[in-house]
């Protein structure tokens, strides 16, 4: 198993730009989640999904857009690039069984100039 | 709301234990954990500890949970220059999403 998969690992983009990261997960897992990491922070979750056409907000979803049309893939969408979304970007994946082990991606680091 | 706090630096020298401390504030939470970051990388589970116990060893680590005061420690022994890393800790409530909080995350460094 590859476990949790995220491309690219890095990126910068001009402001106003726009860009799609994403992760893949081949454990048939039904929780996903993006989080994000500024520097000496801790993650933040910026969305998540339960399941396949089933996702939500989380804590800093402003500027982001997710969808899961499958069980495997959970891309998140930055539609006009800011400066503040200048961040190390982690997906997880979890079975949610008994006590929810989250899987993480390598992450990708992403600058906005 | 759900809080998880943690400092954010502890130097040891190698052969030492290491202690790590993390506060909580969800009082619903059923498993609490910790993640391991090394530079580069992502975040690895290093251990978990359900909410109705107090204490789990597993080799080198100790996990200390005391829910009255909602205080979490993480003891590594023998610490080894390979346990230089970021240990953050997270909880998980009791909401249906499954998401974690995280700490701030706390630097570990073991000096030779």
């Amino acid at each position: 198993n590859a476990g949790v998969t995220q491309t690219p690992k890095f990126r910068i983009l001009k402001i106003g730009q726009s860009m799609t990261l994403q992760c893949t997960q081949d454990m048939n897992h039904n929780y996903m989640y993006w989080y994000r990491q500024d520097p000496g922070m801790g993650l933040k979750l910026i969305y998540y999904s339960v399941g396949a056409g089933i996702t939500d907000k989380g804590e800093v979803p402003n500027g982001y857009n997710v969808s899961r049309s499958t069980t495997e893939d959970f891309p998140l969408r930055l539609e006009l690039a800011a400066p503040s979304q200048t961040s190390v970007y982690f997906c997880a994946s979890t079975s949610g069984g008994v006590y929810n082990e989250q899987f993480f991606g390598p992450g990708t680091r992403l600058t906005v100039l | 709301g759900e809080d998880v706090e943690q400092s954010l630096f502890l130097s040891v020298r190698e052969g030492d234990s290491s202690v790590i401390n993390c506060t909580y504030t969800d009082s619903s939470s059923t498993y609490l954990y910790w993640y391991k970051q090394e530079p580069g990388a992502g975040l690895q589970l290093l251990t978990y500890i359900f909410s109705n116990m107090d204490m789990k060893q597993d080799q080198r680590l100790t996990v200390l949970l005391n829910k009255k005061d909602k205080h979490l420690s993480l003891r590594i022994a023998d610490t080894q220059t390979g346990d230089s890393a970021i240990y953050f800790c997270a909880e998980s409530g009791r909401t249906g999403r499954r998401a974690l909080t995280f700490g701030s995350g706390t630097r570990l460094q073991v000096q030779p």
